[in-house]
């Protein structure tokens, strides 16, 4: 099943404590991307890949990090957590198509991350 | 830069009837695409419609469609025979469209349908 996985899905962390939320894709996307999502704002953009070890900023990069060492996965890394990064995370990828028929993006279930 | 405008923070509607929700956007570019995705409970992201802006013709998909007005830059949701299982957040979505195109999806702030039985 062609899917977007992401680990974990609920986490609760304290400020400062460094964690990694995974994200895997299984139909060899080229693009991945992390949005994070809060109330009133709809999804923001942390960060993007256009490939393997091509990454870059989104509209909100500051606090976090990413990278792309295979085309599967995508991981989203909080060095230090603050209570400002508790949201509703979610993971993307799609195909470049270049007819521009096939661009819409497959999200992951989310991630549900507290930081205390 | 794009941005995406729902002005309806919250809509409800009567079980079978039919309700539109709005979504404005505001960009530069003449190719892009258009998108309507559904957050139910789950949170999951589910796309319900896409539109090409190079397209005319509303895009369709069973009981939804859209109402694309290039000009005016509006791309409103309708849903016919509204059903218990609509009910959700739902995102309008701009995407630009360039030869080195990052895929940069721009969202509206959502707005919470309730299907009421």
């Amino acid at each position: 099943e062609a899917q977007v996985t992401q680990n974990p899905r609920y986490l609760i962390t304290v400020t400062g404590k460094k964690l990694t939320v995974t994200c895997s894709q299984n139909m060899n996307h080229e693009y991945m991307s992390w949005y994070r999502q809060d109330p009133g704002l709809g999804l923001r953009q942390i960060y993007y890949s256009m490939n393997v070890e091509v990454t870059d900023k989104g509209d909100v990069p500051e606090g976090y990090k990413v990278s792309r060492k295979e085309k599967r996965n995508f991981p989203l890394i909080l060095e230090s957590p603050s209570p400002n990064q508790t949201s509703l995370y979610f993971c993307a990828s799609s195909l470049r198509d270049p007819r521009w028929t096939r661009l819409e993006q497959y999200f992951g279930p989310g991630t549900r991350l507290t930081v205390t | 830069a794009q941005t995406v405008t729902q002005s309806q923070p919250e809509m409800s509607v009567q079980e079978a009837e039919t309700v539109t929700l709005s979504c404005t956007y505001d960009t530069s570019e003449n190719n892009y695409y258009l998108f309507w995705y559904k957050q139910p409970p789950s949170r999951q992201m589910i796309l319900v419609i896409r539109q090409e802006a190079y397209k005319q013709q509303n895009a369709t998909e069973n009981r939804f469609s859209v109402n694309f007005q290039k000009a005016a830059k509006s791309f409103s949701l309708k849903i016919s025979d509204s059903q218990l299982g609509d009910t959700a957040m739902y995102f309008c979505a701009f995407m630009k469209i360039r030869p080195n195109n990052n895929n940069d999806m721009r969202f509206g702030a959502g707005t919470r349908l309730t299907v009421k039985p």
